[in-house]
């Protein structure tokens, strides 16, 4: 079955960028209509979504976050990466990456249906 | 984009039913049917228990169930096990595809 799984530098410095890659495996990520997201969570705080990613490339972020966010897809690696510029001690979380399925599939439709263990990333000096 | 409000904590004895609200906005759970609910043990990432309102994914117990009215949705945990002590988020479609979570239901069961 799929599976999702989180990499990237667990200690980012303040101002710089958080850069983080999900690997999808026992499927291709190009297969079927999913959306592929990311989410984090603060340390005993609740969920926030930040954005997700069609196969084709078009993307969606959080109003909040959009200024700072871009998330991109690489097909032929079975992978999808977020991009989070000019950091602070905000942005420290666990970061999940996750799986929608569109409504045309026939899994649970537009809700995050398989998910990664997480990473947990620090934003200090 | 505010987060949905949910009850800090909620708590029940075994065997017993329980009920999680999550309250939006007309712009989000009360405008569209996309509501989800996520079971999250300490340490561990989301579980998908309920989308589309009250949809139950394959392998989910019937115990839960999903339900919406106006701005408001719940959860409903019936027969209550002590495996289903956990934090629970509600989450929305918030149009413009964008995405609202609630801010987290610790459940205790006592």
């Amino acid at each position: 079955q799929v599976q999702l799984q989180e990499s990237g530098p667990g200690l980012v410095k303040p101002s710089q960028t958080l850069s983080l890659t999900c690997t999808v495996s026992g499927g291709s990520i190009s297969s079927g209509s999913y959306y592929w997201s990311w989410i984090r969570q603060p340390a005993g705080k609740g969920l926030e979504w930040i954005g997700r990613i069609y196969t084709s490339g078009s993307t969606n972020y959080n109003p909040s976050l959009k200024s700072r966010v871009t998330i991109s897809v690489d097909t032929s690696k079975n992978q999808f990466s977020l991009k989070l510029s000019s950091v602070t001690a905000a942005d420290t979380a666990v970061y999940y990456c996750a799986r929608v399925p569109g409504r045309e599939m026939a899994s649970p439709a537009d809700a995050f249906d398989i998910w990664g263990q997480g990473t947990m990333v620090t934003v200090s000096s | 984009q505010s987060a949905l409000t949910q009850p800090a904590s909620v708590s029940g004895s075994p065997g017993q039913s329980i009920t999680i609200s999550c309250t939006g906005t007309s712009s989000d759970v009360g405008g569209y049917n996309y509501v989800s609910w996520y079971q999250q043990h300490p340490g561990k990432a989301p579980k998908l228990m309920i989308y589309d309102v009250s949809k139950r994914p394959s392998g989910v117990s019937n115990r839960f169930s999903g339900s919406k009215s106006g701005n408001t949705a719940s959860l409903t945990i019936s027969g209550l096990q002590a495996e289903d002590e956990a934090d629970y988020y509600c989450c929305s479609y918030a149009g413009s595809s964008t995405w609202v979570f609630g801010g987290g239901t610790k459940l205790t069961v006592l």
